[in-house]
């Protein structure tokens, strides 16, 4: 089967780093994405990557990449409170058109 | 744009009743599909489309029908509801690229008692 894991909570204090982890099980997903969901409201896509990257850079978001191991993180640097969501991961099984998702991981800032 | 909408926003059903839930986009998006997010279990798929006539089953159809007769609209029907289907539903929409945003609906809350 596909299943796409992800840890329930995260509590950081505002200015650290968050960092949420994701483990997927299709090795043959060529993109993966991570998804946030503020309360109340639907997904946001935050960033994506093409499994041929390592790392991808964007603004106070780095993702990273380990294709061997199937794990994929997302890291927030100065962590604001406006951070606090649930943020998911998904990916995209080659050859489909279906997005599976991660079990979510909701992040908490502390002020 | 008004991106994608859902109706109703909030429904209380009881055991049996029939529904549907509707999702309209107005970006002329090919992929269209539902979700269902319970606690704990992330969101997962119920039915996609990937143009008008063409549906097809996600990880999760059983109880559920859909139907695409127009690029703009794709509702999800309870024929007979059960408490199991209390759930958030998401409707999205994007065009067929896997690098293509999935634009979300603001979610359906529905409660089957």
């Amino acid at each position: 089967g596909e299943d796409v894991e992800q840890s329930l909570f995260l509590s950081v204090r505002e200015g650290d780093s968050s960092v949420i982890n994701c483990t997927y099980t299709d090795s043959s997903s060529t993109y993966l994405y991570w998804y946030k969901q503020e309360p109340g409201a639907g997904l946001q896509l935050l960033t994506y990557i093409f499994s041929n990257m390592d790392m991808k850079q964007d603004q106070r978001l780095t993702v990273l990449l380990n294709k061997k191991d199937k794990h994929l993180s997302l890291r927030i640097a100065d962590t604001q409170t406006g951070d606090s969501a649930i943020y998911f991961c998904a990916e995209t099984p080659p050859g489909t058109y279906k997005y599976i998702f991660g079990t979510g991981t909701r992040l908490k800032v502390l002020a | 744009n008004a991106g994608v909408t859902q109706t109703p926003k909030f429904q209380v059903l009881k055991t049996g009743q029939s529904m549907t839930l509707q999702c309209a986009q107005d970006m002329n998006h090919e992929y269209m599909s539902w979700y269902r997010q319970d606690p704990g279990m992330g969101l997962r798929l119920i039915h996609y489309s990937v143009g008008a006539g063409i549906t097809d089953q996600g990880e999760v159809p059983n109880g559920y029908n859909v139907s695409r007769s127009t690029t703009e609209d794709f509702p999800l029907r309870l024929l007979s509801a059960a408490p199991s289907q209390t759930s958030v539903y998401f409707c999205a929409s994007s065009t067929k690229g896997p690098t293509d945003t999935q634009y979300f609906g603001p979610g359906t809350r529905l409660t089957v008692l």
